[in-house]
């Protein structure tokens, strides 16, 4: 079965620091991967999309993920994080234009001032 | 006004009731889904449409029943709730293909 793993439950970083984010997928394919982001006490919001153009995949917020087919993986980083960037990230891939979307557990991120 | 609008936002209710949560969309789109979302469990598909005929499982549908009145309805019942359904129901749209899902603002369902 195909899988979403997203590494740490949890991430700390400081202000101003540099944000990455893991995810890696199980797939023989290239599939479609997405990252959204939800605030407290809300849905969640879509960051930022790959679907087979450039690697290197730019979102809101100053984020952005890079596709990497070796690697399977699709980390999301953001140079500097902002106190405003506190929110649970999830990682989804779907391997098909018919499939449905494999949701990540999520990654809480902690903003530390 | 919300492209995706669930009703209610929270419900506490007990054991054994019936209970809808409703989902309505102005996206246009033909694709809803209902998920519920746990602590440290992500995003678990309960049921989704293609179209208003078209009505598939997902992973977790025992316990769960779904309607689709309309292209832009789309609602969820429990017929007997449980407290292990106590969660964060959240309703989503999306176009076809690599186009992503659209959400609304969940709904908190507490069952006592």
């Amino acid at each position: 079965a195909q899988s979403v793993t997203q590494l740490g439950s949890h991430v700390s970083v400081s202000e101003g620091a540099l944000v990455l984010l893991r995810c890696n997928y199980s797939s023989s394919v290239p599939p479609y991967l997405f990252w959204y982001v939800q605030y407290p006490n809300q849905g969640l919001q879509l960051l930022l999309k790959y679907t087979s153009a450039a690697t290197l995949v730019k979102g809101i917020n100053g984020f952005e993920a890079e596709f990497k087919k070796s690697e399977t993986s699709f980390h999301l980083t953001k140079p500097s994080a902002h106190m405003s960037d506190a929110a649970e990230y999830f990682c989804a891939v779907k391997m098909d234009s018919n499939y449905q979307l494999i949701w990540g557990a999520g990654t809480k991120l902690i903003i530390k001032p | 006004d919300a492209d995706v609008t669930q009703t209610p936002r929270n419900r506490i209710t007990k054991t054994g009731k019936r209970i809808m949560l409703e989902c309505s969309q102005t996206k246009g789109h033909d694709r809803m889904y209902w998920y519920r979302q746990d602590p440290g469990l992500g995003l678990r598909l309960i049921y989704y449409s293609f179209d208003v005929k078209d009505i598939n499982k997902g992973e977790i549908s025992d316990g769960y029943s779904v309607s689709r009145q309309a292209q832009a309805k789309f609602s969820l019942s429990l017929e007997s709730a449980i407290p292990n359904q106590t969660a964060l129901y959240f309703c989503a749209t999306s176009g076809a293909g690599s186009q992503p899902q659209h959400f609304g603002d969940g709904t908190r369902l507490s069952i006592l």
